[in-house]
């Protein structure tokens, strides 16, 4: 059954921790993305990778890491700097860039810091 | 870089009537334009996409339209119906940022019956 896989579903973290969202795709694809939403203010790239052990700054970085050893798999960490964590955060993949075809989504990781 | 601004934020119209939602982009390099649904409590999925050498494209009771003069595309549903209430978000990238889909705010739109 392909898809795109996030975890957890729901993440509560106290102010001061860094916490890793998992997204893991088996659909083969080589391009994945790190999305946030917010009320209002739709979905804003926090990070994108085109290729394994390689990816870019979105739009909105500051405060996040990611990584990209295997072509499945692209963790999101969101460290203490981030200043306003609280936020559902989806993970998606295409087969090569985004401008080549469909983005297909997680069904998402919402996090809330208490 | 590439900034996409979407109207109306929330649009609700009668069972049977048109909605249309508007997105303007600032990066005269895009040349990828998707519109993604989201229902509620679900992910984000493509129901029709434009390239910049394309004016129009249909699909049933789905059109998108282009204009790359003025920088601002389109999405027209017909007949609308129930199911149609949703979250929709217009998107664009610029052809040399291939990995960087930038999204609108989104519209919400409710189809009442």
């Amino acid at each position: 059954d392909g898809g795109i896989t996030q975890s957890p579903k729901y993440l509560f973290r106290k102010e001061g921790q860094n916490v890793t969202l998992s997204c893991e795709q088996n659909l083969n694809h080589d391009a994945m993305y790190w999305y946030r939403q917010d009320p209002g203010q739709g979905l804003r790239l926090i990070y994108y990778s085109q290729i394994v052990n390689d990816f870019q700054k979105g739009d909105i970085a500051e405060g996040y890491s990611v990584s990209r050893e295997k072509k499945e798999s692209f963790p999101l960490t969101v460290t203490s700097a981030q200043k306003n964590p609280t936020a559902f955060y989806l993970c998606a993949s295409s087969m090569t860039g985004a401008n080549t075809g469909e983005l297909f989504f997680g069904e998402g990781s919402r996090l809330t810091v208490l | 870089g590439e900034n996409v601004e979407q109207h109306p934020s929330t649009l609700s119209v009668q069972e049977g009537d048109s909605a249309v939602i508007k997105c303007t982009y600032s990066d005269s390099a895009s040349n990828y334009f998707p519109w993604y649904k989201q229902e509620l409590g679900k992910r984000p999925q493509l129901i029709i996409d434009i390239r910049s050498n394309v004016g129009e494209k249909k699909d049933q009771r789905i059109a998108v339209t282009l204009n790359k003069t003025a920088k601002h595309f389109s999405l027209h549903i017909t007949e609308t119906q129930p199911e149609d209430s949703a979250v929709y978000f217009c998107a664009a990238t610029p052809y040399n940022q291939g990995g960087k889909l930038i999204f609108g705010q989104g519209t919400e739109l409710s189809v009442k019956p």
